[in-house]
């Protein structure tokens, strides 16, 4: 069964430094998806990718974030001045155009920022 | 806002048991409902979902009704696993709208 890749499964960075977290989705999906859970925390929403363009980015999506799809097939996450706050596990989804709001998940990455 | 409001864990059960984790929501809208389980060392995976009030949603032995009275959609299980030892998370999502807006998680753990 097709899933949703992630890498590195644990990034460890210091701060200020840049970070790309890579995400790879179904290959047949078109609307991608970049989540987050700080420990202890709600999972949150931090930005929607359709069509090479940000469909939808929530208040924690600030300028520091950034989301590209280089190729066909990946979908990364950059963060560029990394903070300890950004320590969080980051969650890529992927879905197709007909299954509204199924999302399918990876397994995520575990950032640390010390 | 739009929010879920879920059980804290964790959770511990013997096998056989009965099992229900509480979420209840608030929402603008007309909100859809799911359950993602994430097992050790995988993604997010959809367990069940309901799009109208009163509807059930069913998969693997666990349920949930969408309950708008009470703007509740709490997980049940008859007779717990082992192997559904995982982390629960409620969610819902406003038609037409992208994301998913997430409870924090209820870890399970299923002892034999």
């Amino acid at each position: 069964e097709p899933e949703v890749t992630q890498t590195p499964s644990h990034q460890v960075t210091q701060m200020g430094q840049e970070v790309i977290l890579r995400c790879v989705p179904i290959s047949n999906h078109l609307y991608f998806y970049w989540y987050r859970q700080i420990l202890g925390q709600k999972v949150e929403f931090l930005v929607s990718f359709y069509n090479n363009e940000i469909s939808e980015k929530s208040e924690i999506f600030d300028d520091q974030f950034s989301v590209e799809r280089p190729d066909g097939s990946n979908f990364t996450l950059k963060i560029r001045s990394t903070k300890l706050e950004d320590s969080a596990m980051y969650f890529c989804a992927s879905r197709d155009r007909g299954r509204l709001n199924e999302q399918f998940f990876g397994p995520g990455t575990r950032l640390t920022v010390l | 806002g739009d929010s879920v409001t879920q059980m804290e864990g964790p959770v511990t059960l013997s096998e056989e048991a009965f099992l229900t984790i509480n979420c209840t929501y608030t929402a603008t809208g007309y909100p859809s409902l799911f359950w993602y389980v994430q097992y050790p060392g995988e993604g997010l995976q959809l367990l069940l979902k309901a799009t109208k009030a009163d509807d059930k949603g069913s998969n693997k032995g666990f349920e949930a009704t969408y309950r708008k009275e009470t703007t509740s959609f709490h997980l049940e299980k008859g007779s717990v696993q082992v192997s559904d030892s995982a982390v629960y998370f409620c969610a819902l999502s406003i038609t037409g709208a992208n994301n998913l807006f997430f409870g924090t998680g209820t870890r399970l753990t299923v002892i034999p």
